[in-house]
């Protein structure tokens, strides 16, 4: 079966410092992948997805980047924390068909 | 107007009741649509999944779609304390899936 992780699980971080975050899939080979952001009480953010490795799409002009060094490793990163980063991060990945299914996600607060 | 709309509530029912949940959409491109459960702090749990209109059934939840009026539900029947979490629409566009905000439901013991 296929098993998705994220860490870290929590985060806290001073404004101005750089940022890595990590989700990778188990079980599968080619996925979708996608990092969404949730600010409390608000929807989903959908952030950046990737088709396959190297191929990254951005959806929101922001301080944020992704990229995807291998086939199930999707990494987001700053190179700068903003308060306004802060929030709760999520991995998604999508098979061949259109449900997504996420991880347990990064909670991020920027000090 | 959003794509997706959806009341955020907060909902409060006692358990055993019918719940009903509604999202509204503008696409008509979107032909997939799923309902997402959202325990506090946790991710989303992929609940109900359907591209057709009408209903499906599973356990105690019916997902109903109306494409006709760009309407859909998710009904839980004998509502339970555990169900109580934050309920999400999604519709399928193309690589991507577009979300309601979310309706917070408590069911009350």
């Amino acid at each position: 079966s296929q098993t998705i992780h994220q860490w870290p699980a929590t985060l806290v971080q001073p404004v101005g410092s750089p940022l890595s975050l990590e989700c990778t899939v188990e079980g599968t080979s080619n996925p979708n992948l996608y990092w969404y952001r949730q600010a409390a009480g608000r929807g989903l953010q959908l952030l950046f997805y990737s088709v396959g490795i190297g191929q990254i799409s951005s959806e929101v002009p922001q301080n944020l980047s992704a990229s995807r060094p291998q086939d199930r490793q999707f990494i987001l990163s700053s190179k700068k924390l903003l308060l306004s980063d802060s929030g709760f991060y999520l991995c998604a990945w999508r098979p061949g068909t259109y449900e997504q299914y996420f991880g347990p996600g990064t909670r991020l607060t920027v000090t | 107007q959003k794509e997706v709309e959806q009341d955020p509530g907060p909902l409060s029912v006692p358990e055993g009741a019918i719940v009903s949940l509604n999202c509204t959409y503008s696409n008509s491109a979107f032909q997939y649509f799923m309902w997402y459960r959202q325990y506090s702090r946790k991710g989303p749990e992929l609940l109900m999944y359907t591209y057709s209109s009408g209903n499906k059934e599973d356990g105690r939840f019916t997902a109903q779609v109306d494409k006709s009026s760009k309407y859909i539900s998710l009904f839980i029947r004998d509502s339970q304390p555990s169900d109580s979490a934050t309920y999400l629409c999604a519709m399928a566009g193309a690589q991507k899936l577009v979300f309601g905000q979310g309706t917070r439901l408590t069911i009350n013991p």
